[in-house]
């Protein structure tokens, strides 16, 4: 069975402040996805990256980076420079192969308040 | 690029009762997924559709249904509706089957069973 886990329920941060959002997996799996999405009160996720089991490189997208380490089994999320917008639930989820198909499991999010 | 479309948005039926709530992907799209999200379970995938035929299956009662059409549209169905099926059902489509792929989320139903 895979499992992710975000212990972080609820982060508070003010504007300009870096933050960083846990994610913490298991999967019996050697090939598997992770992602990160977005959920704004709108309620429509929104993507914002994956990851394949075998590239452990590092990501940046703007004021957005990822830091996969399959040692520890981990996917954290920084947002650096935290703006009122980023305000959102986010959610971190894998994807491994079980019994031949891939079956998305998804952390129970973090909510993330910006204030200004 | 349309992006996916819900219909409806929100729904409110009693216990007992069945309904049918609809999804467009996103044009090419052949894949089209389920999701229920609830306080208390959080996200949960309910299945996968890829060219008319169930692919993937989460661990939901036969209650949950759904179906695909050739025009890759899909259609889920619960039928007699506990309380606990109040929850908001989210849409996802892919132009590739499986969920290893980036997916693109509607703005879900809100289903609310009195």
């Amino acid at each position: 069975a895979q499992k992710v886990t975000q212990a972080q329920t609820e982060i508070s941060v003010v504007e300009k402040e870096d933050v960083t959002l846990d994610c913490v997996y298991e999967t019996r799996d050697t090939t598997y996805y992770l992602f990160w999405y977005k959920q704004p009160p709108s309620g429509e996720l929104v993507f914002l990256i994956r990851r394949n089991s075998f590239d452990e490189q590092n990501e940046i997208s703007g004021r957005y980076s990822w830091n996969f380490q399959k040692s520890t089994s981990s996917f954290n999320f920084t947002i650096t420079a935290s703006q009122v917008v980023d305000s959102a639930v986010y959610f971190c989820a894998l994807s491994g192969r079980s019994g031949g198909s891939y079956i998305p499991t998804f952390g129970r999010g973090t909510s993330l308040i910006v204030h200004p | 690029k349309a992006g996916v479309t819900q219909t409806p948005r929100y729904l409110i039926k009693t216990r007992g009762q069945q309904v049918t709530l609809s999804c467009s992907p996103i044009s090419g799209h052949r894949s089209v997924s389920w999701y229920q999200q609830t306080p208390g379970q959080g996200l949960q995938f309910l299945f996968e559709y890829f060219s008319e035929t169930q692919r993937n299956k989460g661990n939901f009662p036969g209650r949950f249904s759904g179906r695909q059409f050739s025009n890759s549209r899909s259609e889920m169905n619960v039928s007699t509706l506990e309380l606990g099926d109040s929850a908001l059902y989210l849409c996802a489509s892919s132009s590739r089957q499986g969920s290893g792929h980036e997916q693109f989320f509607g703005p879900g139903t809100r289903l609310t069973v009195l």
